[in-house]
C-alpha cells in the first residue's frame, strides 16, 4: 500500500533563506505527484504538478523535483519570505489506487514558519 | 482559474441531524472528490465521482453518502450526524486525463457536530 512521508513535520527558518522540503513514497508506480500549500483553516492551493515522466517543474521561486525510482520528491523554495509560512503537502497519484485516474494519497505535511 | 466553491465555511449541527455539504465547480471538470482532514490523520478520501450519477467509495465512506446529479455539483450527505464527524471537509475537482489531472480544492467547510 502506498505511503507518503514528509520530513520534517515542522521547520522554522529566517527570512531570505533557501530551503528544501522532502517527500518520500513507498511505491514508485505513480502517474504524477502534486505539491500543495495550505494556510490555517483554508483549503489547499496547488503549487506544482510533476508527471511521472518529468524530473522537475518550476514556478517562480518554487522548484519541485521528482526521482521516481528512489521514491523521492523535493520542493525547493528560494529566498523565503514570511508570506511563505504555511503547511506544504505532497500527494502522489498511485497507479495501484483509484483506477485509471489514480486517486491522490497525501503526506501529513511540513509546517513552515519563515521569521522576519 | 478553476473555481471550486463550497456552500458553507462553518457549520454547526446537532447529533442525529441530516447534513448536506454542497460543492460546485465551474470548469467543466469530470472528476470530483470529497475529503475530510483531521489533525494527525491528514486528508482522507470519503467518496469520489468520475462522471455524472457515478460514485465510488474512498477510504472512509461509512456514515456518508454522495449525490452527483449534475456535472458541476457534488454533494456530501451525512445521514445522521455524529460527533466523530466533526472535521474539516474539503471538496476537489480535476479534469479527466490519463493518470489524473491536477486537483483543485475548495476553501473547506468546518463542520462541528454537537
Amino acid at each position: 500500500k502506498q505511503e507518503v512521508t514528509q520530513i520534517p513535520a515542522a521547520l522554522s527558518v529566517p527570512e531570505g533563506e533557501n530551503l528544501v522540503l522532502n517527500c518520500s513514497f513507498t511505491d514508485s508506480a505513480i502517474y504524477n505527484l502534486q505539491w500543495f500549500r495550505q494556510d490555517p483553516g483554508k483549503g489547499l492551493t496547488s503549487l506544482l504538478l510533476i508527471q511521472s515522466s518529468q524530473r522537475e517543474q518550476t514556478s517562480g521561486r518554487l522548484n519541485a523535483s521528482l526521482d521516481k525510482s528512489s521514491g523521492r520528491s523535493t520542493l525547493y523554495i528560494a529566498a523565503s519570505q514570511p508570506g511563505d509560512s504555511a503547511t506544504y503537502l505532497c500527494a502522489v497519484r498511485s497507479m495501484n489506487y483509484g483506477g485509471s485516474q489514480g486517486n491522490l494519497i497525501f503526506g501529513k505535511g511540513t509546517k513552515l514558519s519563515v521569521k522576519p | 482559474d478553476v473555481k471550486v466553491t463550497q456552500s458553507s465555511r462553518y457549520l454547526v449541527k446537532r447529533t442525529g441531524e441530516k447534513v448536506f455539504l454542497e460543492c460546485v465547480q465551474d470548469m467543466d471538470h469530470e472528476n470530483m472528490f470529497w475529503y475530510r482532514q483531521d489533525p494527525g490523520l491528514g486528508l482522507r478520501l470519503i467518496y469520489f465521482s468520475y462522471d455524472v450519477k457515478m460514485k465510488e467509495k474512498g477510504d472512509i465512506p461509512e456514515g456518508y453518502s454522495v449525490s452527483r446529479e449534475k456535472k458541476e455539483r457534488f454533494s456530501l450527505i451525512l445521514e445522521s450526524a455524529s460527533t466523530n464527524q466533526t472535521s474539516m471537509y474539503l471538496c476537489a475537482s480535476s479534469y479527466w486525463a490519463a493518470g489524473g489531472g491536477e486537483q483543485c480544492f475548495g476553501p473547506g467547510t468546518r463542520l462541528t457536530v454537537l
